[in-house]
């Protein structure tokens, strides 16, 4: 049962590019949730997605980014515009369905984004 | 202090001795998680505590939870050189939103 993926793994952007980071969950898992790390800082959240929605972006930013998770294929997270303040990494988690009121989230070895 | 944070946020031991990380955090709460995080990859989980529950075991680990004082330890006993990593607790709030909060960290070094 092969765990969180995501790729690229590293990813270089120059100012005003956009990034796409994508995460595929674990097998049997409908829920996904991004969250951004800075160097030497815990993780935030900024999204959390169920299958064709987005059931809470209150931790993303208003502007430039964006997530999906459609019916087929993997989760999608946006950044438009990039700028240096966007790098970090990012990594992606998920969780089964009906795991009642306490759930394990199992997360991806993450994308580190640089933005030259 | 935010939400989860971790005391201390750097720890450094010899081999074989044991090593103790704890969480303090603000509000009600489903669950809390513990996870390690080996420099530049991603995190690991180690071991859930439900709100309901005190303590926990999961091999060399031991955790705690104090809903009273809104805090938790972690305990790794006989600790490796391979334990040295970042240590994070993450709450999961009572709020229904499913998203968990994370503190900055227990840095760990095991010294061989």
């Amino acid at each position: 049962n092969a765990g969180v993926m995501q790729n690229p793994r590293h990813l270089v952007r120059r100012r005003g590019q956009e990034a796409r980071l994508r995460c595929s969950p674990m097998k049997g898992h409908s829920h996904v949730y991004w969250y951004r790390q800075l160097p030497e800082e815990g993780l935030k959240f900024m999204v959390y997605l169920q299958k064709e929605n987005i059931i809470d972006e209150s931790g993303m930013p208003k502007e430039r980014f964006s997530a999906e998770f459609p019916k087929e294929g993997p989760s999608i997270l946006r950044i438009q515009q990039v700028v240096r303040g966007d790098s970090a990494a990012y990594f992606c988690a998920s969780s089964p369905l009906g795991a009642g009121n306490s759930y394990e989230q199992y997360f991806g070895p993450g994308t580190r984004l640089t933005v030259t | 202090s935010q939400q989860g944070e971790e005391d201390p946020q750097a720890l450094s031991i010899q081999e074989g001795e044991n090593a103790t990380m704890n969480c303090s955090y603000k509000t009600s709460i489903n669950n809390l998680q513990w996870y390690r995080q080996n420099s530049g990859r991603g995190l690991v989980h180690l071991i859930l505590i439900r709100s309901n529950e005190r303590e926990k075991h999961s091999g060399r680990l031991r955790v705690t939870l104090d809903t009273s004082k809104k805090s938790s330890s972690l305990l790794i006993t006989a600790s490796r050189a391979a334990d040295t990593a970042s240590y994070f607790c993450a709450t999961d709030m009572d709020t229904g939103r499913r998203a968990l909060t994370f503190g900055s960290g227990t840095r760990l070094q095991v010294q061989p």
